[in-house]
């Protein structure tokens, strides 16, 4: 079984849909969540931090649910320019070494 | 936003020869620096955790013969990629620390081998 793994789509939909991206992770030690954006042949940027309270930063929500060991994002009013590959991540373990774990990414096509 | 750079951003070469890649963190002192590896339609791989002054610690599958990393200063480490074969064609990619919780990555270096 893969430490972090996602549904890697794609996800093609039109400009202005709603879409949501799922992903469990194995380790339950992990402490930290993030999902990164990553635009084709580029290096991944940072999108946000998921907290257990849920988060919210315009059109993006981030929920974790520790429990079920599972990452959404939620993406509102979808523009052409959020077409990109996103990447759900998680911190190695228990111990604060830095280290991430990445998924495959879910890939979103936004058309017109 | 911290910015972390990596020279050169691509690089082809042949068989058997072997290529120095570069990670700077530019505007912050970085207390560790790690390397991946992505390989096309394929998540980031963590190859090998560099801190200054000390060896880089591996993960598992990764040679460290091969893969020679040096991390002199607190703004530079190197990745080697020692007699290079076409199966280590891939976008290697760096990223930087300050201690805190966010890494920085670098821009990114595709190698192919020919």
């Amino acid at each position: 079984r893969k430490e972090v793994e996602q549904d890697p789509g794609p996800f093609n939909v039109p400009e202005g849909a709603t879409v949501a991206f799922n992903c469990t992770y194995s380790n339950s030690a992990s402490q930290s969540f993030f999902w990164y954006r990553q635009d084709c042949r580029k290096e991944p940027k940072l999108l946000m931090s998921v907290y257990s309270s849920g988060n919210e930063d315009g059109r993006f929500t981030a929920q974790l649910n520790r429990a079920s060991q599972y990452i959404s994002l939620l993406i509102r009013d979808s523009k052409l320019s959020d077409s990109a590959t996103y990447l759900c991540v998680v911190n190695g373990g228990s111990s604060n070494t830095g280290k991430l774990i990445f998924g495959q990414g879910t890939t979103l096509q936004v058309k017109p | 936003g911290a910015v972390v750079s990596q020279h050169p951003s691509w690089v082809i070469c042949k068989s058997g020869t072997s290529v120095k890649i570069e990670c700077r963190s530019l505007d912050f002192q970085a207390t560790t620096m790690f390397w991946y590896r992505q390989f096309p339609k394929q998540s980031l791989m963590l190859m090998a955790t560099s801190n200054e002054g000390s060896k880089a610690t591996y993960e598992q599958g990764v040679e460290k013969d091969k893969f020679l990393i040096n991390h002199a200063s607190l703004t530079l480490s190197t990745l080697t990629v020692t007699s290079a074969h076409p199966e280590d064609s891939s976008f290697y990619i760096c990223s930087a620390t300050d201690g805190l919780e966010t890494q920085y990555f670098g821009p990114g270096t595709r190698l192919l081998v020919l």
